[in-house]
């Protein structure tokens, strides 16, 4: 299948500082990805969808200034966690389709952030 | 909204056992419905998933879930597991939209003795 891949895998910064993750389509061009947030013993919760070229489409109650989503090519999408604080700290997971209702889902390997 | 609910966090099986982990949903409209599974230091990656037709659906390594309407559920299983099934287990829903804007459960930590 399809490889997506994210970077950091992992990461400590201090309360104050921001961060930035990378989400890489490695051999397909991926026109959606996706940001989730996973917590201890708990499901995905879909934070944004991230559409090349345009803007992040936001759920509801996160906070767009603090999770800068961009998705500059057809194979990079980036999470920036701005201002981080320590309730930030969380498991951050992206995932990339081919498209459509159909598309499958291709997940990176997660990002642990701790927020000191 | 959708809510997906999975009953068992934490089953332990012996080799060989029966597998069946539960997954409901909640939405009165037409779902797709998909399960995923995590293996230890691995990416989550789908088993199986149903849009339409058969409610019975064969995934990967011998997975299978059924699609029971009336019971809003979507229930994974497998006649006999092996060690290497050993990992999270995610059931996801979601209305008819683009596959990454699902509704995940909470998961299923499937440990397989040998």
């Amino acid at each position: 299948g399809a490889v997506v891949s994210q970077h950091p895998s992992r990461v400590i910064c201090k309360s104050g500082t921001s961060v930035k993750i990378e989400c890489r389509s490695l051999d397909f061009q991926a026109t959606t990805m996706f940001w989730y947030r996973q917590f201890p013993k708990k499901s995905l919760m879909l934070m944004a969808t991230s559409n090349e070229g345009s803007k992040a489409t936001y759920e509801q109650g996160v906070e767009k200034d603090k999770f800068l989503i961009n998705h500059a090519s057809l194979t990079l999408s980036t999470l920036t966690v701005t201002s981080a604080h320590p309730e930030d700290s969380s498991f951050y997971i992206c995932s990339a389709t081919s498209g459509g209702v159909t598309g499958e889902l291709f997940f990176g390997e997660g990002s642990r952030l701790t927020v000191l | 909204a959708q809510s997906v609910s999975q009953h068992n966090h934490h089953v332990i099986l012996s080799e060989a056992a029966s597998l069946e982990l539960g997954c409901n949903y909640s939405y009165g409209g037409t779902v797709n419905l998909f399960w995923y599974v995590q293996y230890p230091g691995q990416h989550l990656q789908l088993l199986l998933k149903y849009f339409s037709g058969d409610p019975l659906v064969k995934g990967i390594k011998g997975f299978e879930a059924e699609f029971i309407k009336s019971k809003f559920s979507f229930n994974l299983r497998k006649p006999s597991v092996q060690w290497s099934d050993t990992a999270e287990y995610f059931c996801a829903v979601n209305a008819g939209t683009n596959a990454g804007k699902s509704t995940f459960g909470d998961g299923t930590t499937l440990t397989v003795k040998p």
